[in-house]
């Protein structure tokens, strides 16, 4: 079966400076993965997608993520933080038959 | 905005109550998720259907029921409302194929007192 493991509950960035959220997973086969958002009573918001194509994916507001197999890490960047990207971030394991699999979340905080 | 529509947007009923929530897929997608988010809990998949059968079942209670209509809405039935129960439950939908994108809706916020 499939999971997913965010590494950090909670993440606190300066604006202005670079993001990482850190995301591992495990499967038994080449997964789909993605990261979601979910800012302050509002949906979850799709920002990127792995499918098997190149392993550097870019993603809405300046996100990117890359897919590394050998470390089986899905980790999110963005190389300045906005203060409107404080929020909650999902990183998401697409199991067979597009059950998701989710992290337990990282809420990422930005002081000004 | 995703294009999926879900309500009501918040419901606030007490225990023991039956409820039901509503779910407008994007036009076109055939199939239907429902997800619960709890603090307790994280989010976790609930059910899904795929145009108008059951596809695949996660951790639903025996208490909760889902079905989706030939115009491709969805209803989650929630019965016998426990304190537990309080949630925000989202629903979601996709396109045919295993690969496609899974939009969500923006939830529908269940409080029981």
């Amino acid at each position: 079966a499939q999971s997913v493991t965010q590494l950090d509950s909670h993440v606190s960035v300066s604006e202005g400076t670079p993001v990482l959220l850190r995301c591992n997973y495990s499967s038994s086969y080449s997964p789909s993965l993605f990261w979601y958002v979910q800012h302050p009573n509002k949906g979850l918001q799709l920002l990127l997608k792995y499918t098997s194509a190149a392993t550097l994916v870019k993603g809405i507001n300046g996100f990117e993520a890359e897919f590394k197999k050998s470390e089986t890490s899905f980790h999110l960047t963005k190389p300045s933080a906005h203060m409107s990207d404080a929020a909650e971030y999902f990183c998401v394991v697409n199991n067979a038959g597009n059950m998701l699999t989710f992290g337990g979340g990282t809420r990422l905080m930005v002081k000004p | 905005d995703s294009g999926v529509t879900q309500t009501p947007k918040h419901l606030i009923t007490a225990t023991g109550q039956r409820v039901t929530l509503r779910c407008s897929p994007r036009s076109g997608d055939l199939s239907v998720y429902w997800y619960q988010q709890s603090l307790d809990q994280g989010l976790q998949f609930l059910i899904q259907y795929y145009n108008g059968e059951e596809r695949a079942k996660g951790n639903i209670l025996e208490r909760f029921s889902a079905q989706q209509f030939p115009d491709l809405h969805s209803e989650l039935n929630l019965s016998s409302l426990e304190l537990g129960d309080s949630a925000l439950y989202f629903c979601a939908s996709s396109a045919q194929g295993a690969e496609n994108t899974i939009y969500f809706g923006e939830g529908s916020w269940l409080t029981v007192v």
